[in-house]
């Protein structure tokens, strides 16, 4: 097992332009989570999904942000018409279903808005 | 809703020498806690938790960390840091009966200076 991993590591867009990231989970677990990550913060739940049913969203995740899980593996999160406030660290995570279980994260994909 | 609170943004310490990593959270039920560790250009990575039972829970690279219910701390310690620990470390808490997902603190860089 390779962990969760993530592409791209590092996108520059110009404003205005949708991007799409993509999130590998491990592969035994259902959870999947999507995090935003700004420099000297801590990472700020987005929206996370149990299998294919996205089951929470986030404030911060505005109508420009969706996220997808077909077949409950792999994740995508797309943002439209990018803003310069986008520009972040955007962190996927998984995990078993289970009391207490630990999210294990990938390495990002860093985001900077032009 | 739960909140983490690391009220330290930055600890700098000699290496060899003791550290204290602060954490404190508000809940109003029982949560599941965790720190994690962050090294530069990676994705974050579980350095212990606890669940229930023994406050006292020890982790990975000689980490521990105790719970205090009655301060809603849970506080991480190391006896004696190396400069390899230097990194961003993130506490985190879950509420048990909800969603179980993550909640993250600021961050609290560790400095380890020689």
């Amino acid at each position: 097992d390779t962990g969760v991993s993530q592409d791209p590591r590092h996108k520059i867009t110009k404003r205005g332009q949708n991007v799409t990231f993509r999130c590998d989970p491990i592969s035994e677990h259902n959870r999947l989570y999507w995090y935003r990550q700004t420099l000297g913060q801590g990472p700020e739940f987005l929206t996370y999904f149990q299998n294919e049913a996205q089951l929470e969203k986030s404030r911060l995740l505005s109508d420009r942000f969706s996220a997808e899980r077909p077949k409950g593996s792999f994740s995508t999160l797309e943002i439209q018409r990018t803003e310069q406030g986008d520009s972040a660290m955007y962190l996927c995570a998984s995990s078993l279903d289970g009391v207490g279980t630990e999210a294990f994260f990938g390495q990002g994909t860093r985001l900077t808005v032009v | 809703a739960q909140s983490v609170t690391q009220l330290d943004s930055q600890v700098p310490v000699f290496e060899e020498a003791p550290v204290e990593l602060r954490c404190n959270y508000s809940s109003s039920v029982s949560v599941y806690l965790f720190w994690y560790v962050q090294y530069p250009n990676q994705g974050l990575q579980l350095l212990l938790k606890y669940l229930s039972g023994s406050t006292l829970v020890k982790g990975i690279n000689g980490f521990e960390a105790e719970f205090n219910k009655s301060q809603t701390s849970f506080h991480l310690r190391k006896p004696s840091v190396h400069i390899s620990d230097t990194a961003e470390y993130f506490c985190a808490v879950s509420v048990a009966g909800g969603s179980y997902i993550p909640t993250f603190g600021r961050g609290t860089s560790l400095i380890v200076h020689p």
